[in-house]
């Protein structure tokens, strides 16, 4: 039972490029999210879907796009990376709201 | 709105010392209230949650108890070891949202 496993785990990217982040959980969790975690900024909500087939803006979805696949994966696109979009990034995964989220291990990107 | 707010760090303590994180709270409705803690180079693991007022939530020695009149849920532990050295959130979620909602952590470093 691997929970949530993200994809890559490091990222080097030049500023332009495209890339999709992606995002799998084996635990057949309703919700999943994504989230961006900066120094000084906690995490900060970018996208989540609440079921398969429903996506939903969160904090600071600029410059991103998302895919609800089916249940298990929801993966995280960069159309145009920015360096601002230099962060660590992390998927989570909840049953419902009482029950807390299943985040995944993360992945560095950063663009230069 | 909703909104957690943190204690800022970081926390420097001796091993042994008694812990307290405080934790606060805005939001509509009932929300349930979680910490979470992060090792460094990993993702956020839930710690423990309570879902009602007067719940206390309690894991690995941690306890915090969800106090609506103060809209409080502070993380408090009474013997601190090197292994708890971690950064810890706060976060909350309505009963009726999708949304989780984190502080902004607090960096605790236990030295021996």
């Amino acid at each position: 039972n691997a929970g949530v496993t993200q994809t890559p785990k490091f990222q080097v990217l030049k500023t332009g490029q495209s890339m999709t982040l992606q995002c799998a959980q084996d635990m057949n969790h309703n919700s999943m999210y994504w989230y961006r975690q900066d120094p000084g900024m906690g995490l900060r909500l970018i996208y989540y879907s609440a079921s398969e087939g429903t996506t939903d803006k969160g904090e600071v979805p600029n410059g991103y796009n998302v895919s609800r696949l089916n249940k298990r994966e929801f993966s995280l696109r960069l159309e145009s990376a920015a360096p601002s979009q230099t962060s660590v990034y992390f998927c989570a995964a909840t049953l419902g709201q009482g029950m807390g989220a299943f985040f995944g291990q993360g992945t560095r990107l950063t663009v230069v | 709105g909703n909104s957690v707010t943190q204690m800022e760090g970081p926390v420097t303590l001796s091993e042994e010392a008694f812990l307290t994180i405080n934790c606060t709270y805005t939001a509509t409705g009932y929300p349930s209230l979680f910490w979470y803690v992060q090792y460094p180079g990993e993702g956020l693991q839930l710690l423990l949650k309570a879902t009602k007022a007067d719940d206390k939530g309690s894991n690995k020695g941690f306890e915090a108890t969800y106090r609506k009149e103060t809209t409080s849920f502070h993380l408090e532990k009474g013997s601190v070891q090197v292994s708890d050295s971690a950064v810890y959130f706060c976060a909350l979620i309505r009963n009726t949202g999708n949304q989780f909602y984190f502080g902004t952590g607090t960096s605790l470093t236990v030295i021996p």
